[in-house]
């Protein structure tokens, strides 16, 4: 079944280690994005990608770096993890412009990271 | 920039009833789509329901519906016939169409967690 998996899906490390979140998905969508989400609180935009090699920044500033080197990989990246990147990430994706179901987002079930 | 309002953090209800869930949103835009997601504990979110500013008729989904005032920029959600499995964080969503580069960048209200109780 297609859907779009993130890895690990909880994390607690050290403060200064460097983590990538994975997210694959298998629906040949061309958009992916990241999501950042504290607890009880709205969902804010980090990254996003419109197709290989292509990647933006989102509305909510962050020290992560994301890649899209193949269509159905977005990887996110924190070189040196602190305490204030703690939140949950969820990775999404949807279909490009004029397809059905172009506006709609298929979401991952999220990376909750803790860092000590 | 658009913003989206959930004035209901937490919300509950007897199973079987029926709930709904209030959104308002700030937008010049006449164009756009508006979304329910519902995020189950622990668990993926996904949609519910969606909605194009353009159409006048409100968009149903079995239980769920939406009553669209887009004078009054209100988009709520109605959930008939509660059930348990409906016990989840809900949000109000805003996509603004981008027509060089497809629609994208949902901005997401502050979610209301709903309970059901048995």
């Amino acid at each position: 079944e297609a859907d779009i998996y993130q890895t690990p899906r909880y994390l607690v490390i050290g403060t200064g280690k460097k983590i990538t979140l994975e997210c694959s998905q298998t629906m040949g969508h061309d958009k992916m994005y990241w999501y950042q989400q504290d607890p009880g609180m709205e969902l804010h935009l980090i990254h996003y990608s419109y197709g290989v090699n292509s990647t933006e920044k989102g509305d909510l500033s962050s020290e992560s770096t994301v890649s899209r080197i193949r269509t159905e990989h977005f990887p996110l990246t924190l070189e040196s993890a602190r305490p204030s990147h703690t939140s949950q990430y969820l990775c999404a994706s949807s279909q490009a412009q004029g397809a059905q179901g172009a506006n709609v987002l298929t979401f991952g079930a999220g990376s909750r990271l803790t860092v000590l | 920039a658009q913003t989206v309002t959930q004035s209901q953090p937490e919300m509950s209800v007897q199973e079987a009833e029926t709930v709904t869930l209030s959104c308002t949103y700030d937008t010049s835009e006449n164009n756009y789509y508006l979304f329910w997601y519902k995020q189950p504990p622990s668990r993926q979110m996904i949609l519910v329901i969606r909605q194009e500013a353009y159409k006048q008729q409100n968009a149903t989904e079995n239980r769920f519906s939406v009553n669209f005032q887009k004078a009054a920029k209100s988009f709520s959600l109605k959930i008939s016939d509660s059930q348990l499995g409906d016990t989840a964080m809900y949000f109000c969503a805003f996509m603004k169409p981008r027509p060089n580069f497809g629609n994208e960048k949902l901005t997401f209200g502050t979610g209301t967690r709903l309970t059901i109780i048995p």
